[in-house]
C-alpha cells in the first residue's frame, strides 16, 4: 500500500479480555517495528522484526504480549489478560532494511486501546 | 543505556517568533531522525541527518546533527499555527540495527 496501516483505530476492552493489534507495512519493506505511547509521551520501543524473525524482543513489557509477523508483511500484536496499565497507542512502523541508508521508519496512524 | 534528552518539554509561542528544540546524548548515533506528530497520527519523518556538523533546511526549519553526533537541534524561523505538534527525535546505532532510541518529545504550540 501506500503507506503503513493499523486497525482497528480504536479499541476498547474490559480487563482481562485478549486483543489482537495489525500492521500492514509499506510494500516491499522488510523490516517493521512496534512501539508503545502514552499521552503525550515519546516511544517505547516493543520488538522488531526483519522478514518474519524478531531478533529484538527486549522490550516487551510482560509474557502478555507477543507479536508475529508471516510472509514478511502483515505483523499482529498480540495482548493477552489485558490489564489497564497497558492503555495506549501501539504505533507500527517499517522501512525498507536495517541498514544504513535504508532504516528510516515510516509510521502507521496507531492503534489507540483503552481497557476498562 | 542510549537516552535521547529532549528540551524544552514544552513550549507554547505566538505566531512569528523563532524556537529551538534540543536533543542531547552521551552516545554516538549513526543517523538521527526529527518527526513530528499530530493528535490522533503517527510521527511523520521530516529529516534525516547523517554527517557530524550536516545542517538541513526545510522551508522554515533548520537541523543540525553536532559535529560528534551526540546532539541535535531543530531550529524554526517565524513559527506558524501548523507548526503546532509533538516534535520527536530519533537516534540510529547500526551497530544496534532496528533499534532507534526515542526522545520524549516537545509539544510545540503556536497561538496565532
Amino acid at each position: 500500500g501506500a503507506g503503513v496501516s493499523q486497525s482497528p483505530s480504536n479499541k476498547v476492552t474490559e480487563k482481562g479480555k485478549d486483543v489482537e493489534l495489525r500492521c500492514d507495512p509499506i510494500s516491499g519493506h522488510t523490516a517493521l517495528y512496534w512501539y508503545r505511547q502514552s499521552l503525550g509521551q515519546g516511544l517505547e520501543f516493543l520488538i522488531y522484526f526483519q522478514g518474519n524473525s524478531a531478533p529484538d524482543k527486549s522490550g516487551l513489557p510482560s509474557d502478555r504480549f507477543s507479536a508475529e509477523r508471516t510472509g514478511g508483511s502483515v505483523s499482529t500484536l498480540t495482548i493477552q489478560r489485558t490489564q489497564q496499565e497497558d492503555s495506549a497507542v501501539y504505533l507500527c512502523a517499517s522501512s525498507l532494511g536495517w541498514g544504513a541508508g535504508t532504516d528510516t521508519q515510516y509510521f502507521g496512524p496507531g492503534t489507540r486501546l483503552t481497557v476498562l | 543505556t542510549q537516552l535521547l534528552e529532549q528540551s524544552p518539554q514544552f513550549l507554547s509561542i505566538q505566531e512569528g517568533e523563532n524556537l529551538t528544540v534540543y536533543c542531547n546524548s552521551s552516545s554516538v548515533f549513526s543517523s538521527l531522525q526529527w518527526y513530528r506528530q499530530e493528535p490522533g497520527e503517527g510521527p511523520v519523518l521530516l529529516v534525516t541527518v547523517v554527517t557530524g556538523g550536516e545542517v538541513k533546511k526545510l522551508k522554515r526549519l533548520t537541523f543540525q546533527f553536532g559535529d560528534a553526533r551526540k546532539d541535535s537541534s531543530l531550529h524554526i524561523t517565524a513559527a506558524q499555527p501548523g507548526d503546532t505538534g509533538l516534535y520527536l527525535c530519533a537516534g540510529a546505532r547500526h551497530t544496534n540495527a532496528g533499534k532507534s532510541t526515542f526522545g520524549d518529545g516537545t509539544t510545540l504550540t503556536v497561538k496565532p
